[in-house]
């Protein structure tokens, strides 16, 4: 079945520094979301990608959605310790347009 | 407005118990999705609802069944528990069939 992959599962970084986590379905997707989870919380909506090569930003935050509309990227610019939390990248696939997680990224942020 | 809200917080069941999820959507909202989260690990889907008919499910056993009210809610209930039940069971609503997923705080599930 329909698999989405994040990579890296773990990333730990000096405040200040850069991050990225990368996102790969094994189908082509209609649309991609991004979720961020704090410890101990639930999944917060970030945004939604559609559109082939669409790049979003808010803020210190930039999302990319690949050409093929098979991968995505999340990426933090100049990391603040209230970035700290796992970030889930989500496509619809299968029956009933189902969403399909990844298996998420975890950011710690070291200050 | 009130977001998602799930009852009970928390639930500790022994094996072979039944338990009975509850979940109740932003108002105005239509559809209602159940998801199994293991620690570490993304959401699993199990459930979608829109306008109280079921319109997806996960690869999960038929001891997982759901169901959704005339107001939208929803109940998401698990016979003869295993020890691998032991999740948090996260509700998300949407406004339409397909958006943004607004999910509430989970029910932590211990099944001893």
């Amino acid at each position: 079945g329909q698999q989405v992959m994040q990579i890296p599962q773990y990333q730990h970084v000096q405040e200040g520094e850069d991050f990225t986590t990368y996102c790969n379905s094994s189908t082509t997707l209609s649309n991609i979301q991004w979720y961020k989870q704090r410890p101990g919380g639930h999944p917060v909506f970030l945004i939604q990608l559609v559109k082939s090569g669409e790049v979003k930003k808010q803020k210190r935050l930039t999302f990319q959605f690949g050409e093929a509309k098979k991968n995505s990227s999340l990426h933090i610019t100049a990391t603040q310790t209230t970035d700290v939390g796992t970030y889930f990248c989500a496509g619809p696939g299968g029956e009933g347009e189902k969403l399909i997680f990844g298996q998420g990224t975890e950011l710690s942020v070291k200050p | 407005d009130a977001g998602v809200t799930q009852s009970p917080t928390h639930l500790i069941k022994t094996r072979g118990q039944q338990v009975t999820l509850r979940c109740s959507p932003i108002s105005g909202h239509k559809s209602v999705s159940w998801y199994q989260q293991v620690l570490g690990q993304g959401p699993q889907f199990i459930f979608q609802y829109y306008e109280k008919e079921e319109r997806g499910r996960g690869n999960f056993p038929d001891r997982f069944s759901a169901r959704q009210f005339p107001n939208y809610s929803s109940e998401l209930n698990v016979n003869a528990l295993l020890l691998g039940d032991s999740a948090l069971y996260l509700c998300a609503s949407t406004r339409d069939y397909y958006n943004e997923q607004f999910f509430g705080p989970g029910t932590r599930l211990t099944v001893l």
